[in-house]
């Protein structure tokens, strides 16, 4: 099993580019979220989703959209690229669909984004 | 609203014991500690539940105090291996379908 794949690795925009950053995973999981990591922030919660077709924000959601067709995708959208959205972004997942509060979350490797 | 988490740094030598404090304004209902090395992903600890017992894993335990909302990160005699950034991530009695974490604990050990 490959776990959580995020794609790409790296990324660099300019302002006002669109992008999507790319989650899968093959554990057939029911929550995947979105979280960006800033240096003294932590980890902040973007957008997650406990079931395909169902989504909900996290505590940053502003500038970023996400849609769950699929159990195994969960693909984060930014509309219009902003300097402040530089960061690293993981996704991670959680086999329960009550939520991550009694199941381990199992994160990607991350993606470096550096919007110019 | 985040938790907080204290010391914000630690260092050791190793075969120190040190502990890593996290606590919420709010009521909490499970507690999720991850290390992370540098630019590597988060790996998970441990999970406490409200109403459960204090874990352990190895030489890295840690507790629930449910009334003072808040977990205690305890790791015993250190090794090299240990250092990272602790995190402690809270999920609330009402929002059992998000993990919120706190700004992290950065965890140094020496020879």
């Amino acid at each position: 099993n490959a776990g959580v794949t995020q794609t790409p690795k790296f990324q660099v925009l300019k302002t006002g580019q669109s992008m999507t950053l790319q989650c899968a995973q093959d554990m057939n999981h029911e929550y995947m979220s979105w979280y960006r990591q800033d240096p003294g922030m932590g980890l902040r919660l973007i957008h997650y989703s406990v079931g395909a077709g169902i989504t909900d924000q996290g505590e940053v959601p502003n500038g970023y959209n996400v849609s769950r067709s699929t159990t195994e995708d969960f693909p984060l959208r930014l509309l219009s690229a902003a300097p402040s959205q530089t960061s690293v972004y993981f996704c991670a997942s959680s086999y329960s669909n009550d939520g991550p509060y009694n199941s381990p979350l199992h994160f990607g490797n991350g993606t470096r984004l550096t919007v110019t | 609203q985040q938790p907080v988490q204290s010391p914000q740094a630690v260092i050791l030598r190793e075969g120190e014991d040190a502990v890593i404090n996290c606590s919420s304004s709010k009521a909490l209902y499970s507690v999720h500690w991850y290390r992370q090395k540098h630019g590597e992903a988060p790996v998970f600890l441990m999970i406490l539940l409200k109403g459960g017992e204090q874990k352990g894993h190895d030489k890295i335990s840690a507790s629930f105090n449910e009334k003072k909302q808040q977990s205690s990160l305890y790791l015993t005699a250190s090794q090299l291996s240990y250092s990272g950034t602790y995190f402690c991530g809270t999920s609330g009695a009402y929002n059992t379908d998000k993990l919120i974490f706190g700004t992290g604990t950065r965890l140094q050990v020496f020879p």
